[in-house]
């Protein structure tokens, strides 16, 4: 079945560190997209790509990096500068027009120590 | 600018009916979706509506007013496993879905 995979599910890091989340998906979406939810919050966008090789900065790139080289992979790194990472990170696809809306993954819970 | 409205919480008792409004504004337009999210779930997809109307999906229907700038999404004989948030998600003329903060359902026995 297609889908779309983030893993791990929880993830603790100790501050100081960098970290990567992993998104995959088998969909053969053109769109990726990276939020992060605070409790109690809407989704906010930290980074999307809509082709490979190509990726553009939401409303909370500081902090944050990622790559897309290859379409089923949209990994997402929280960096050391990232003053509060702690939260919630969903992963989610769609196809170019959006017309069928987003695919979500189950999402990463990240944790600083 | 692009803005979400809804409320911020609802409460309804079970087997009854509860109304959602989303009044929103985007740059350009390309539908608006309803999605629902359990607590430390990712959103899963409800409704999508381009048109102005109603879209009717078993006890869920949600209705489009482009004109107004207004969505409502419609829940009928309530069950407790509705209690979740429900988020308003219009899309705009890139493509992109426009987040707001949701609506927190909590349906009472």
């Amino acid at each position: 079945d297609g889908g779309i995979t983030q893993s791990p599910k929880y993830l603790f890091r100790k501050e100081g560190q960098n970290v990567t989340l992993s998104c995959e998906q088998n969909l053969n979406h053109d769109a990726m997209y990276w939020y992060r939810q605070d409790p109690g919050q809407g989704l906010r966008l930290i980074y999307y790509s809509q082709i490979v090789n190509d990726f553009q900065k939401g409303d909370i790139a500081e902090g944050y990096s990622v790559s897309r080289e290859k379409k089923e992979s949209f990994p997402l790194t929280v960096t050391s500068a990232q003053k509060n990472p702690t939260a919630f990170y969903l992963c989610a696809s769609s196809g170019l027009e959006g017309s069928a809306g987003y695919t979500f993954g189950s999402g990463t819970r990240l944790t600083v120590v | 600018g692009q803005n979400i409205d809804q409320p911020t919480e609802m409460t309804a008792t079970e087997g009854a009916i509860v109304q959602i409004n989303c009044t929103y504004q985007t740059s350009g337009f390309n539908g608006l979706f309803w999605y629902q999210q359990h607590a430390g779930e990712a959103p899963t997809f409800l409704s999508y509506n381009v048109l102005d109307g109603l879209e009717e999906k078993g006890r869920f229907s949600s209705f489009l007013s482009r004109s107004k700038g207004y969505s409502y999404l419609l829940l009928k004989e309530l069950q407790m496993k509705d209690s979740a948030s429900y988020l308003c998600a219009p899309m705009d003329s890139n493509y992109q879905l426009i987040w707001g903060a949701g609506t927190k359902l909590i349906i009472k026995p």
